[in-house]
């Protein structure tokens, strides 16, 4: 069964302090693996997609990997306003995206 | 940008009433989702359409219906409330197949009660 398991539930940070987000997935031929960005109150909002292990992709202070078996959200010196739940999502050969139930990031000053 | 809305922010509802929830994206999308979105269980697609007046059940489509008529617009029906459809629901839509490099883009969402 495809799954995708997201790790920490929820994780507290220093402002500039540096930590990664993973992600976890076992999908039938991987064809793409998406991260978003929800902040309370709105609807998800698109970060990056990855395609293919080794693949990586940056945006400000984030940078997303991929390996073969995971997906790693890495954030460079957080700032209070990154603070949100980031939303990892698989889609395989069902043509359909699982979605992880997300990390909680909470950056204080 | 593409903007997707949805028309009610926060909607209470009685046990057995049957419930209209509507999306309108504004960008010409082929493709639109309703998911609902529970605390620890993350996202589920309930309905999605590939196309006007076509539709095809997501993960946990019992207790809805959707109705795509223009392609813009994307409902969600629920039939007869109950307690537990109680839940944030969120509408998306994207350019293409959404498994392969077609990002979706999400409405605010809709926080229903059902009492």
């Amino acid at each position: 069964e495809d799954q995708v398991t997201q790790s920490p539930e929820a994780l507290r940070l220093q402002e500039g302090e540096s930590s990664s987000l993973n992600c976890s997935y076992t999908v039938s031929g991987l064809r793409g693996l998406f991260w978003y960005r929800q902040d309370p109150g709105k609807g998800p909002e698109f970060l990056f997609t990855l395609y293919s292990a080794g693949e990586e992709k940056e945006k400000e202070r984030l940078k997303a990997t991929l390996t073969k078996k995971e997906s790693f959200l890495h954030i460079t010196a957080p700032k209070p306003e990154d603070s949100a739940t980031y939303l990892c999502a698989a889609g395989g050969a069902t043509n359909k995206l699982i979605f992880g139930t997300g990390t909680l990031l909470a950056v204080q000053p | 940008d593409v903007k997707v809305t949805q028309s009610s922010r926060y909607l209470v509802k009685r046990t057995g009433e049957k419930v209209f929830l509507e999306c309108v994206q504004d960008m010409d999308h082929e493709n639109m989702f309703w998911y609902r979105q529970d605390p620890g269980l993350g996202l589920r697609l309930i309905y999605f359409s590939y196309d006007v007046k076509m539709k095809e059940k997501g993960d946990i489509p019992e207790g809805y219906s959707v109705s795509r008529e223009k392609k813009e617009r994307f409902s969600l029906i629920l039939e007869s409330a109950s307690t537990n459809q109680t839940s944030m629901y969120l509408c998306a839509s994207s350019i293409g197949p959404v498994a392969t490099n077609e990002k979706l883009f999400f409405g605010s969402g809709t926080q229903l009660s059902v009492l």
